[in-house]
Order: C-alpha cells, then sequence, then structure tokens
C-alpha cells in the first residue's frame, strides 16, 4: 500500500493556460474524489467517482473544469483557460464502497496561477 | 444541507497543557463526523471518527472527541499536547445522500508553544 499519489506536487501556470493534474488512489478503491483547498480555508468537495463513473459534481465544478477517471483506476482533474481565482490546493482522496466514510488522501497538487 | 462550525480559527497553548478544539454541525439527515489535521505541506490524515454507538471516540496521537447530538456538537480534544500537535485542524460532516463527500469546516490552527 503507497498511499494516494499526486502529480505534480506543483504548478505554476500563465492565466489562460490549461493545466492537468493525476491522482493515483490506493490499489483496489473504486471509490475517488476530488476537493479544492484555498488558503486559509477548509477542502470542498468537486466531484467523485465511482469505478469510472462520475457520480456527482458540485457546483464549483465550473464548465472550464473537467474530471475523467477512464479506466476505473487513476483519475486526471483538467482546467481550462485558467484564471486566478483557480490558485488552491487540490486534493484527492481514495475508499472503497463499503467503507466510503473513511477516505485517504493524497499530498495536493498546489496550483499557482499568474 | 450540511454545514460544519468551527469556532475557533486559530489556537494557542502551552506544551503539556490540554486543549479542546470546537465543532458545530448542522445537518437535517444522520451524520458521520471526523477530525483530519493537516500538516504544512502535506495532506489531510484522519484523526477519528463518530459513526456510530459510543458518543466519546478516541483516535490517534492521544486525541478523543465526543459526539453530542443535542447540542450538535463533536469537539476534539487532548490532555496534553507536544509542540508537534502544532497543525491544521478540520473538522468534517458526510452523509449517505452526498455519496459520503466531506463537508468541511474552515479549520482550527493549533500552536503549541514551550
Amino acid at each position: 500500500d503507497t498511499g494516494v499519489s499526486q502529480n505534480p506536487r506543483h504548478k505554476i501556470t500563465k492565466r489562460g493556460q490549461n493545466v492537468t493534474f493525476r491522482c493515483d488512489p490506493i490499489s483496489e478503491h473504486n471509490r475517488l474524489y476530488w476537493y479544492r483547498q484555498t488558503l486559509g480555508q477548509g477542502p470542498e468537495f468537486l466531484t467523485y467517482f465511482q469505478n469510472e463513473a462520475q457520480l456527482e459534481k458540485s457546483r464549483l465544478l465550473s464548465d472550464r473544469f473537467s474530471a475523467e477517471r477512464p479506466k476505473g483506476s487513476f483519475s486526471t482533474l483538467e482546467i481550462q483557460r485558467t484564471e486566478q481565482g483557480d490558485s488552491a490546493m487540490y486534493l484527492c482522496a481514495s475508499t472503497t464502497t463499503l467503507r466510503s466514510y473513511e477516505q485517504y488522501f493524497g499530498p495536493g497538487t498546489r496550483l499557482t496561477v499568474t | 444541507a450540511q454545514s460544519v462550525t468551527q469556532l475557533d480559527s486559530q489556537v494557542p497553548v502551552f506544551e503539556e497543557a490540554p486543549v479542546e478544539l470546537r465543532c458545530n454541525y448542522s445537518s437535517s439527515v444522520s451524520v458521520y463526523l471526523f477530525w483530519y489535521v493537516q500538516y504544512p505541506n502535506q495532506g489531510l490524515q484522519l484523526l477519528l471518527k463518530y459513526l456510530s454507538g459510543s458518543t466519546l471516540v478516541k483516535g490517534i496521537n492521544g486525541f478523543e472527541a465526543e459526539f453530542n447530538k443535542s447540542q450538535t456538537s463533536f469537539h476534539l480534544r487532548k490532555p496534553s499536547v507536544h509542540i508537534s500537535d502544532t497543525a491544521e485542524y478540520f473538522c468534517a460532516v458526510s452523509d449517505t445522500n452526498s455519496g459520503y463527500a466531506l463537508n468541511f469546516g474552515k479549520g482550527t490552527s493549533l500552536l503549541v508553544t514551550p
């Protein structure tokens, strides 16, 4: 069990560019969640997957955001036409259906939009 | 809809003193309750959780919390803190209606000084 991993750990981009983050969950975890944490705030739910199906999306997930989990393993979160307000820590968590209340978090990807 | 309120944004305390971090929640359905800790530049680590049963739950690193349904509270306590407990602490709730997506408070910064 190597834990949840996220890449890259840090990303600096210019406003208007597209960025993509990757999350590798703990093996055999079929549920995967994305959260966003801005400075001084608690994490906010963005979306989650069960296997490859995206089951829920928060209203925070504007149409510039898209998430995928094509084979039910790793997931990607893409932000198109980044804005300065997108600067945040993007956290991924994974779990199993039977124990969905117990989520294991990755270290996060810190995005800075200049 | 759920909401979580962490009543203190910062709690300074001396080493070996007791500490209580306060959390209140609101929800129209039964919830699961959690405390997470976040060390600088790291992801979230689960300290403890309340699912059902005994209202006093014990977690890692000597922390415990008590679920009080009538007061809708889930306060975190530790009888004697260490310097290494300095971190950000988040209270969170989830329920089955939201796919167990976590709804976090804004966090409490615990600063332990010698």
